[in-house]
């Protein structure tokens, strides 16, 4: 079956500025997670997506991070504005069952 | 707070040598527990999952992982590595829900 994809691979950005990623899930995945890796630590849930509706997104700095999915397929994570410390991997996984399934991740610096 | 340590950050060993990568979680009544392999510019992969049954979990590559209750433990191990074994693996907990809460990774480098 075809990946989790997720655009762009790469992003620099200067901090106060807005960025955008985007994650195709696999199809008929209902449920969609971003997470946020940062270097050297594990990957840390930022939101949780049941079709288009949020399950769980205590995480998510929501001042300046947000996430929708609005017709409950692909999704879209936004920092608006970004500081230094948000630089990381954003992972896009979706879920069949018990097994999750992760996209190669969008890599942000920002500086 | 549900919580999952892994012991080392780096772990190196030469090529066909054995390797056990150690995981320790914080009790709970029920657990689910994975690990995952993250290859460079990748992204992460199920090895093996433990969800009720047989302790001794076997996964791809040759992985397998113990779940100890007593000890609250899921090791991984390998009895050879191989070169392309080289990699970031997380291991992982699902309290039962959809939820999965990453240990912080162990660098495996696998040396020639």
């Amino acid at each position: 079956e075809a990946g989790v994809a997720q655009s762009p691979r790469y992003k620099i950005i200067e901090k106060r500025q807005s960025v955008a990623f985007w994650c195709n899930p696999i199809s008929g995945h209902a449920t969609l997670y971003w997470y946020q890796q940062i270097l050297g630590q594990g990957p840390k849930l930022l939101i949780q997506f049941q079709n288009n509706g949020v399950v769980d997104d205590s995480q998510l700095p929501k001042d300046r991070f947000s996430a929708e999915r609005l017709k409950g397929v692909d999704s879209t994570l936004k920092i608006q504005p970004a500081k230094l410390e948000d630089s990381a991997v954003y992972l896009c996984a979706s879920r069949s069952l018990e097994k999750a399934f992760f996209g190669q991740g969008t890599r942000l610096t920002v500086v | 707070a549900q919580s999952v340590t892994q012991l080392d950050s780096q772990v190196p060993v030469f090529e066909e040598a054995p390797v056990e990568l150690r995981c320790n979680y914080s009790s709970s009544v029920s657990v689910y527990l994975f690990w995952y392999v993250q290859y460079p510019n990748q992204g992460l992969q199920l090895l093996l999952k433990y969800l009720s049954g047989s302790t001794l979990v076997k996964g791809i590559n040759g992985f397998e992982a113990e779940f100890n209750k007593s000890q609250t433990s899921f090791h991984l191990r390998k009895p050879s590595v191989h070169i392309s074994d080289t990699a970031e693996y997380f291991c992982a907990r699902g309290p039962g829900g959809f939820k999965t809460i990453f240990g912080a990774g162990t660098r495996l480098f696998v040396k020639a």
